[in-house]
């Protein structure tokens, strides 16, 4: 399996507060990744990263930012969390644009 | 945009039965495209991927699948399914040379009966 953590894996938060999500990996791959997976919808692209401070939005971005200062580190921060951004979070990493790796995943409940 | 459909959004069948699983997108040009499955619980594993060369890609657990350019599909099958497959299968696809951006299907779910 790729080396790849998420912290926190489950996390209670209320609406209006900040949360940040790490995703790690030891591969030293190039290409990272955020998901959320929603009921009905699949997994849907937030955020990716080409390379260290290098980034861009996803399909569903309003209301994420994301940060890489390393390359083995991509942070994914709701400024203001809303109980529309409850969802379980996927991190996922690759080296050459084919085939990408998950980890395990955060769920999260903003109430 | 791209888009991938999945047809069946929950798939019943029996133990050792064989079982396929719908995939269609929508691009027209060139693609790679991708199955994963997801335990319950659990992150999402690669079974198995089409980036170039033969129609017909065999993956991991006994699964293959074909890709179609003509009708744009690529459907996943298992000849004889065991009680160990029930889980969420995800057809996704990207351009290649364009960061790897997967577009997920809506997910299937296969529920394998004793």
């Amino acid at each position: 399996d790729a080396g790849i953590t998420q912290s926190p894996r489950h996390k209670v938060t209320e609406t209006g507060t900040p949360v940040t999500l790490r995703c790690h990996q030891t591969e030293n791959h190039r290409y990272m990744y955020w998901y959320r997976q929603d009921p009905g919808h699949g997994l849907r692209l937030i955020h990716y990263s080409y390379g260290v401070k290098d980034t861009d939005k996803g399909e569903v971005s309003d209301g994420y930012s994301v940060s890489r200062s390393k390359t083995e580190d991509f942070l994914l921060t709701l400024e203001s969390a809303t109980s529309s951004q409850t969802s379980v979070y996927f991190c996922a990493i690759s080296e050459a644009q084919e085939t990408q790796y998950f980890g395990p995943g955060t769920r999260l409940l903003v109430l | 945009a791209q888009s991938v459909t999945q047809l069946d959004s929950q798939v019943p069948v029996f133990e050792e039965a064989p079982v396929e699983l719908r995939c269609n997108y929508s691009s027209s040009v060139s693609v790679y495209l991708f199955w994963y499955v997801q335990y319950p619980n659990q992150g999402l594993q690669l079974l198995l991927k089409y980036l170039s060369g033969s129609t017909l890609v065999k993956g991991i657990n006994g699964f293959e699948a074909e890709f179609n350019k003509s009708q744009t599909s690529f459907h996943l099958r298992k000849p004889s399914v065991h009680i160990s497959d029930t889980a969420e299968y995800f057809c996704a696809v990207s351009d290649p040379g364009n960061t790897g951006k997967l577009i997920f299907g809506q997910g299937t779910t296969l529920q394998v009966k004793p």
